[in-house]
């Protein structure tokens, strides 16, 4: 069974621009969960969708954002760039719930914002 | 507010020796709560969890933790250390919230370092 795949792996942004980034989780997985990795703040749950919906998030600013389609895959954007949100996203997925269930991660994709 | 600690940023060992791995946490409920290991330039991987089942739960290449409640830990050990152990290891705590959402709480993590 394939893993989760991130896409893409790497991406420079400037300050102010947009970007998103895509996420396709394990075949019959239906919960999507999104992370930040940096080296100050370490690890912080974004935000989790399932059936298209966003059921569970964290304490990020709208700027964050996400969708999930009906094939599972997911999407996360972050609008109005700042330098702070240059990061590691971890896509991660499940087969129910992000409260229980074992997560399987993406390899993620580095940003860089300039 | 729900939080988790863990106890040392750093972790050293010999090969052979054991691990232990300190982790304490808050919750307002009973908790489910995770061990991940990330090994450099690798993805998160899953070692162990507890989901209120038994309080002795073992997980993958050796590992094991023990949930106590009335000391708030989580603690990851293993009998005797080898040389591909050395990654960092994050606890995680399930956190439910009065509306009945949840998010995952990660801890700051703590890296394993393996001597020969």
């Amino acid at each position: 069974k394939a893993g989760v795949t991130q896409t893409p792996r790497y991406l420079i942004k400037t300050r102010g621009q947009q970007v998103t980034l895509s996420c396709s989780p394990i075949s019959g997985h239906r919960s999507v969960s999104w992370y930040q990795q940096t080296p100050g703040q370490g690890l912080q749950f974004l935000f989790e969708y399932f059936s298209e919906t966003q059921r569970n998030k964290g304490n990020f600013p709208g700027r964050f954002s996400g969708r999930q389609f009906s094939n599972s895959r997911s999407e996360m954007n972050v609008s109005t760039l700042e330098l702070g949100d240059s990061a590691l996203y971890l896509c991660a997925s499940s087969l129910y719930a992000v409260s229980t269930d074992t997560q399987y991660f993406g390899p993620g994709t580095r940003l860089t914002v300039l | 507010a729900q939080s988790v600690t863990q106890l040392d940023s750093h972790v050293s060992v010999s090969e052979g020796t054991p691990v232990l791995l300190r982790c304490n946490y808050s919750s307002s409920y009973s908790p489910s709560l995770f061990w991940y290991v990330q090994h450099p330039n690798k993805g998160l991987q899953l070692l162990l969890k507890y989901t209120s089942a038994a309080t002795l739960v073992k997980g993958i290449n050796g590992f094991e933790a023990e949930f106590k409640k009335s000391e708030t830990s989580f603690h990851l050990t293993k009998p005797s250390a080898h040389m591909s152990d050395a990654a960092e290891y994050f606890c995680v705590v399930s956190d439910r919230r009065m509306d009945s959402s949840y998010k995952l709480i990660f801890g700051s993590g703590t890296r394993l370092l393996v001597r020969p």
